[in-house]
């Protein structure tokens, strides 16, 4: 099956300063790849996402690059404000057998933004 | 508003108990989920179901059983026989079968045992 593997598992920044997530799957199959935030007891919400199709997307702060070859993605935040704190989670899906229908998650990355 | 919706928020079962956990999806989604989340260990899949009266085991469905009778609703039962269920519970939606589009999650079960 799929296997995600997320770094750092934390990550503080100066308010301003940019911050990048990065993910490597194992699935060479696997084909989208969401981020998701978590605020501090909610569910985790979609920010961004890239289908393999693509190597880059970016929506205003926020950015995702996917390396088909190496098997590895990343989510930039540019001009990161305290709001941007919260943990950040890296999935993959789309991959091969019974791993199509199921979102494989990384451990999830706690970003600290310090004002 | 459309959305998926857990109750309760917090729950406390007593060892030997079993509970059920609630989800209801207003979005006419095909598929749901159901992850649960410990400190440090990310999202990890219990059951998932791709259509009505049919589900699937995901990595850690020892100690679970789950119900689709409906479209709109998944619920999570946490038997005796699971030995740590103290846990964040999230349940999720999809419009397709398949999760390589957006999945909508409810805002989590808290899950005590005391």
């Amino acid at each position: 099956g799929e296997n995600v593997e997320q770094h750092p598992s934390t990550l503080s920044v100066q308010e301003g300063d940019s911050a990048v997530i990065k993910c490597t799957y194992s699935d060479s199959a696997s084909n989208y790849f969401p981020w998701y935030k978590q605020e501090l007891g909610k569910g985790p919400q979609l920010i961004i996402d890239i289908r393999s199709n693509v190597g880059e997307k970016k929506d205003q702060r926020i950015a995702v690059t996917l390396n088909k070859t190496a098997k590895h993605f990343s989510l930039h935040i540019t001009e990161t404000q305290p709001e941007d704190s919260a943990v950040y989670f890296c999935a993959a899906t789309g991959g091969s057998g019974a791993g199509s229908y199921q979102l494989t998650f990384g451990k999830g990355t706690k970003l600290s933004v310090i004002p | 508003d459309g959305g998926i919706t857990q109750s309760p928020k917090y729950l406390f079962r007593k060892e030997g108990q079993n509970v059920t956990l609630s989800c209801e999806q207003n979005l006419n989604h095909d598929a749901m989920y159901w992850y649960r989340q410990d400190p440090g260990q990310g999202l990890r899949l219990i059951y998932y179901s791709q259509i009505v009266n049919d589900f699937q085991k995901g990595d850690i469905a020892e100690g679970y059983s789950v119900s689709r009778e409906k479209k709109e609703s998944f619920p999570l039962t946490v038997t005796s026989a699971q030995k740590n269920p103290t846990a964040f519970y999230l349940c999720a939606s999809s419009i397709l079968g398949g999760m390589n589009t957006e999945a909508f999650f409810g805002q989590g079960t808290r899950l005590t045992v005391v």
